[in-house]
């Protein structure tokens, strides 16, 4: 069975830390997503990565394919980081769609 | 760019009603799906559309139907609603073309159902 494994479920963390999101999925991939669910419910794409690694602001994303695993690292935690983030794939066999993992959920305290 | 829009935010449903959520996107984007999202679950796949007049079932299908007709536009219908319909519900779009081109996942705002 295809899966997407995040850790950890939830996540507490102090405002300026430096946090880390894992994602390990079980076999070939086209791509990899990162996704950031906010406390309202909207759904906003993060990331979407197939090799090496990505930076946007604050956000960082690596993969290592011959491992299966990804993460998401967030530098210099702020308390509007809270969020549920996401991992999502596309099998090399399903096309466009996308197999979701379960969400981490993050706070950030001041 | 309006994006996903996804309508109507919220609604409460009798068991046995039927529904319709309604999902159109402005990006020109060939791609659309529907998900739902249970507490503590993942986003599940119910149906999704390669381009107008071509839908196919995902994980999660029954009890749920939908229609592409026009590229923008992508409703899902609830027949004979029940309890475990109970869920939220995303639309999303996505450009795919020749070879690896992908792009613009977007996912519309949720739709809140509950069913008593």
């Amino acid at each position: 069975k295809n899966e997407v494994e995040q850790s950890p479920q939830n996540l507490t963390a102090q405002e300026g830390e430096f946090i880390t999101i894992n994602c390990s999925y079980s076999v070939g991939i086209s791509a990899l997503h990162w996704l950031q669910q906010h406390p309202g419910g909207g759904i906003v794409s993060l990331f979407m990565l197939s090799s090496g690694k990505k930076k946007h602001g604050r956000l960082i994303a690596t993969i290592n394919i011959q491992e299966k695993h990804s993460s998401l690292h967030i530098t210099a935690s702020h308390p509007r980081d809270s969020a549920v983030y996401i991992c999502a794939v596309r099998w090399e066999t399903s096309g466009s769609r996308l197999t979701f993992g379960e969400g981490t959920q993050l706070t950030v305290n001041p | 760019n309006a994006g996903v829009t996804q309508t109507p935010k919220f609604r409460i449903l009798k068991i046995g009603q039927s529904m319709t959520l309604q999902c159109t996107q402005d990006m020109n984007h060939n791609y659309m799906y529907w998900y739902r999202q249970d507490p503590g679950m993942g986003l599940k796949l119910i149906y999704y559309s390669v381009g107008a007049g071509i839908t196919d079932k995902g994980e999660v299908p029954n009890g749920y139907n939908v229609s592409r007709s026009t590229t923008e536009d992508f409703p899902l219908r609830l027949e004979l609603a029940a309890p475990s319909q109970t869920s939220v519900y995303f639309c999303a779009s996505s450009y795919s073309g020749a070879g690896p081109l992908f792009y613009g996942y977007t996912f519309g705002s949720g739709t809140r159902l509950t069913v008593v």
